[in-house]
Parts: C-alpha cells; structure tokens; sequence
C-alpha cells in the first residue's frame, strides 16, 4: 500500500500562536487529500478536502480562516492551526486516496498529536 | 451526508470467542464498506473491506459480511487474541473521503 508520511508526529505550543502540519504522500501523486481531527475516545471526523491547485473544501462548521490548507504540489499538503487554543487540541490526520473513485482505499498518515497549553 | 452507525460501543470477550461489530448506514448508492483497527495513538490501520458486488469476504481470522437490502455490515474476528484488543471502525465513502462509525472498544481477556 501507500506510504503517507506526517511531520511532527506530536507538537505542544502556547496557546495563540500557530502550527504547521505536514502529510506527504511518499509513493504516488495524490491531487486530493483529507485531513481528519480525532479527540479523546471519540472517532475520525473530517475536517477538510485539500485540492492539488486549488482551494480546500471544508466540511461544515470547520472554519477555514483557522485551518489553513496548502497542496504544494502532488506530495505535500500542509494544515496550519492559526492561533491555536486548548480546544484545538487533537489527533490530526491525513490520509490519502489510492485512485479517484468512491471504492478505492485511503491510506493514512501516522497522525499528529497537538496539544495548546 | 451518510449517516453510519456502529454497535456495540464496547465488546469484551474470552481468548478464543469469536467478536461481531455491526454497522448499518443509509445512503443505499453506498458501495465500499472499509474496516479500520486503530491502536492508542496510532493511525487506522485498514483490516479488512467489501464492496457491493459481494456479500462477503474472509481473511484469516476475520471476515465481513455485507447485506444490501437491509444496509448494514459485519466485521466478524474468530478464536480472539489478547493482540486484536483496539478500536475498530467501520467507515461508508462520504464522497472520496470516509464517513466513520463512532468505534467500537474490543477488549480481549486472556
């Protein structure tokens, strides 16, 4: 299967300032990536769709003023949490489509752990 | 957008009894039925999945089993080991991404 790489794998920071999140996409091109959000014992919901070339799509009552998404190129998407609070604490994660249909499997980044002090 | 529903929330079982997570949605379009394990603090790890032209599926241990006309599936884990305790999702395609169930916490006593 693919391999999807995220750096950093956990980050602290102060709340109010921001934080940059990488998922590259090691063996393949991918034009469209998802970035999900996972808190505490709860499941994966997504947040948003980064496009190759394009703007992101973001799933309702995701604030895109917030999570900033650039797809660099065909390997990169970067998701920045501008002005960080406590509650943006979570397990964020990236994965990546094997084709361009429905049907076709994700494959999925190791995660990051962000906590805002 | 689709709605996923998974029971039981948490599943505790023998060493060696056999495990079934059930999951029902309702987009009946719905056409790839994907089973994730994730371990504490890692990412889903893909286990097992179906899609619509068959009913069910087996490797190894584990087995899916999907029926259409009432809109649900299955994952079935047998002779359970100590290893397979973790959350399992299932998940339906919301577009090209996945909708995912809530999990379920399977623990497994020796």
């Amino acid at each position: 299967g693919a391999v999807v790489s995220q750096h950093p794998s956990w980050v602290i920071c102060k709340s109010g300032t921001s934080v940059k999140i990488e998922c590259r996409s090691l063996d393949f091109q991918a034009t469209t990536m998802f970035w999900y959000r996972q808190f505490p014992k709860q499941s994966l919901m997504l947040m948003a769709t980064s496009n190759e070339g394009s703007k992101a799509t973001y799933e309702q009552g995701v604030e895109k003023d917030k999570f900033l998404i650039n797809h660099a190129s065909l390997t990169l998407s970067t998701l920045t949490v501008t002005s960080a609070h406590p509650e943006d604490s979570s397990f964020y994660i990236c994965s990546v489509p094997s084709g361009g249909a429905s049907t076709d499997t994700q494959y999925f980044g190791p995660g990051t752990r962000l906590t805002v002090l | 957008g689709e709605n996923v529903e998974q029971h039981p929330s948490t599943l505790s079982v023998q060493e060696g009894d056999s495990a079934v997570i059930k999951c029902t949605y309702s987009d009946s379009a719905s056409n790839y039925f994907p089973w994730y394990k994730q371990e504490l603090g890692k990412r889903p790890q893909l286990i097992i999945d179906i899609r619509s032209n068959v009913g069910e599926k087996k490797d190894q241990r584990i087995a899916v089993t999907l029926n259409k006309t009432a809109k649900h599936f299955s994952l079935h884990i047998t002779e359970t080991q100590p290893e397979d305790s973790a959350v399992y999702f299932c998940a339906v395609p919301s577009g090209y991404a996945l909708n995912f169930g809530k999990g379920t916490s399977l623990l497994v006593t020796p």
